[in-house]
C-alpha cells in the first residue's frame, strides 16, 4: 500500500454535470500527477502539479482542470462531464526532484467514475 | 507521437516457468523506462526502473533489458507463481524536462497457473 489515498472511491454522475475529484500525496512527496484510465487501456496522463502550479498537460481539454494546496494535496475538476470521461482516475505522487534517484510513481487507488 | 506496444493478448504460464513480456516503442528513447504492476481495480505498483544508458537490471525474480536499438524492452518474471498473476504496464519518460510525466501502453495480462 502506498501513502497515497484517493476519495471518492466510486462516483456516477450524469452528462453535463461537474465533479471533483481528491487526492492525498505521500508524505514529503511535492508532486502530483493525475491519469485517466479507460477500461482495458493503460493510464494516461492528463497533468502534473508541482510546487502548487501546473507542470505539464497531456492531451485533455480545458474543462479538465486541477489545483494543488500548499500541502501537496491536490484536486481534478472535470465540467460538462461526457460519456467518454467515464474512467478509473488516478493520481501519483512523486519525490521532490533530485532526491530520488528512480522517480518511481506512488500510485493512489484511483476513483471509479461512471457518467450515465 | 511516440506509441508504446505490449503483447495485448493475455500470457498463460505454468508455475515456475518464466514469463517473458515485451515492451516496443517508436519515435524518441526515453530516459527512463519503468515497469509497473497493476491488479484489478487497483492503482499500479512501481516494480522496476531502468535508465537509457543501462542494458539490464533485477530485482529478486525480476529482470529488465533495455534495447535503445531495437526500441524494445523485456520483463521477465522468473520461477512464477500464481501470485504473479496480474497485469503489467511499462511507461516511458522522458524525464530531462518531463519528471513523472509518464506515458503507458496497455499493459499485458499474465496468468500463473499451479
Amino acid at each position: 500500500e502506498t501513502g497515497v489515498t484517493q476519495s471518492p472511491t466510486h462516483l456516477i454522475k450524469t452528462r453535463g454535470q461537474q465533479v471533483t475529484l481528491r487526492c492525498s500525496s505521500q508524505s514529503g512527496h511535492n508532486t502530483v500527477s493525475w491519469y485517466q484510465q479507460a477500461l482495458g487501456q493503460g493510464p494516461q496522463f492528463i497533468f502534473q502539479y508541482y510546487r502548487e502550479e501546473e507542470n505539464g498537460r497531456g492531451n485533455f481539454p480545458p474543462r479538465f482542470s486541477g489545483l494543488q494546496f500548499p500541502n501537496y494535496s491536490s484536486e481534478l475538476n472535470v465540467n460538462a462531464l461526457e460519456l467518454d470521461d467515464s474512467a478509473l482516475y488516478l493520481c501519483a505522487s512523486s519525490s521532490p526532484r533530485g532526491t530520488s534517484g528512480d522517480n518511481e510513481q506512488f500510485f493512489g487507488p484511483g476513483t471509479r467514475l461512471t457518467v450515465l | 507521437s511516440q506509441k508504446i506496444e505490449q503483447n495485448s493478448e493475455a500470457l498463460n504460464i505454468q508455475e515456475g516457468k518464466t514469463a517473458t513480456l515485451t515492451c516496443n516503442y517508436t519515435n524518441y528513447s526515453p530516459a527512463y523506462l519503468q515497469w509497473y504492476r497493476q491488479d484489478p481495480g487497483r492503482g499500479p505498483v512501481f516494480l522496476l526502473l531502468i535508465r537509457e544508458n543501462e542494458k539490464e537490471k533485477r530485482k529478486e525474480r525480476l529482470k529488465v533489458t533495455f534495447d535503445t536499438t531495437l526500441k524494445q524492452s523485456l520483463f521477465h518474471i522468473t520461477a512464477s507463481q500464481p501470485a504473479d498473476s496480474a497485469t503489467y504496464l511499462c511507461a516511458l519518460d522522458r524525464a530531462t524536462d518531463s519528471w513523472g510525466k509518464l506515458q503507458f501502453g496497455a499493459g499485458t495480462q499474465v496468468v500463473v497457473t499451479p
